[in-house]
C-alpha cells in the first residue's frame, strides 16, 4: 500500500535551517511528482510547489522561492524540503503528497491522492 | 489571496444534503479536486476530476461543475463528515496549483 512517512516535529530558532523528509513506499517513486503544502496554525492549505521525481526539476509557488528548496534521494525514495533563514511566520505543518494527473476530454487537473502525516515546524526564540 | 473562493462555513442537519462550492476562473478550464481534513489529521482526497471517488470514499460524496463553479455534494450528511473541506485546481496559467480557502462543515 502507498505510504508517505514524514520526519518528526522540529523546534528551531529564527535564522536557523530545517530539513523535512518524506519517505515513499508502496509504489515506484519516480513515477509521480511529489507535492509540498503548508498549513499555518488555524489556517488553510497553501500550495508550495512540487518536484519532478524523474528529473529532479522543482517548481515553486509564488512566495516560496529563495529560502525553500525541494530535493530528492531516489535511492531511498525520499523527498526533502529544506527551509533556510527561518522566520516565525514559517511556523506551520508541512505536508508532502503524491501528485496525480487526470484528464477527460478537454479538461484536466492535478490532484494529490496520498499525503504524509505532516511535519510540524515551530520557529521560536 | 486564493484564486479559488470557498464559503468559510456551512452547516447541515444530520441526514440532509449539503453542497460546498468553489469558485474561480480557472475552473472553466480545469477540474477541481476536493479534500476532507479533520482536526489534527492530514487532508484526505474525496473527489477528483469530473466526479471520481477514490477507493474507500462513501458514495454520498459527489462532485459536479458548471461554469466557474465546482461543487462537492454530500447526500445524507453523517456526523463523521464534520470537517474542513478544501478544493484545489490548476491556476489560471495552468502551470501551478492553487487551493481554495477551505469550508468548515458543521453537522447539526
Amino acid at each position: 500500500q502507498v505510504q508517505l512517512v514524514q520526519s518528526g516535529s522540529e523546534l528551531k530558532k529564527p535564522g536557523a535551517s530545517v530539513k523535512v523528509s518524506c519517505k515513499a513506499s508502496g509504489y515506484t517513486f519516480t513515477n509521480n511528482a511529489m507535492n509540498w503544502a503548508r498549513q499555518a496554525p488555524g489556517q488553510g492549505l497553501e500550495w508550495m510547489g512540487w518536484i519532478n521525481t524523474n528529473t529532479g526539476n522543482p517548481t515553486y509557488a509564488q512566495g516560496f522561492t529563495g529560502r525553500f528548496v525541494f530535493s530528492l534521494d531516489t535511492s531511498v525514495s525520499t523527498a526533502y524540503l529544506q527551509i533556510s533563514s527561518l522566520e516565525a511566520e514559517d511556523t506551520a505543518v508541512y505536508y508532502c503528497a503524491r501528485v496525480r494527473y487526470y484528464a477527460s476530454g478537454s479538461y484536466s487537473t492535478y490532484y494529490f491522492d496520498y499525503w504524509g502525516q505532516g511535519a510540524l515546524v515551530t520557529v521560536s526564540s | 489571496s486564493s484564486e479559488l473562493t470557498q464559503d468559510p462555513a456551512v452547516s447541515v442537519a444530520l441526514g440532509q444534503t449539503v453542497r460546498i462550492t468553489c469558485q474561480g476562473d480557472s475552473l472553466r478550464s480545469y477540474y477541481a479536486s476536493w479534500y476532507q481534513q479533520k482536526p489534527g489529521q492530514a487532508p484526505l482526497l474525496v473527489i477528483y476530476g469530473k466526479n471520481n471517488r477514490p477507493s474507500g470514499i462513501p458514495d454520498r460524496f459527489s462532485g459536479s461543475s458548471s461554469g466557474n463553479t465546482a461543487s462537492l455534494t454530500i447526500t445524507g450528511a453523517q456526523a463523521e463528515d464534520e470537517a474542513d473541506y478544501y478544493c484545489n485546481s490548476r491556476d489560471s496559467s495552468g502551470n501551478h496549483v492553487v487551493f481554495g480557502g477551505g469550508t468548515k462543515l458543521t453537522v447539526l
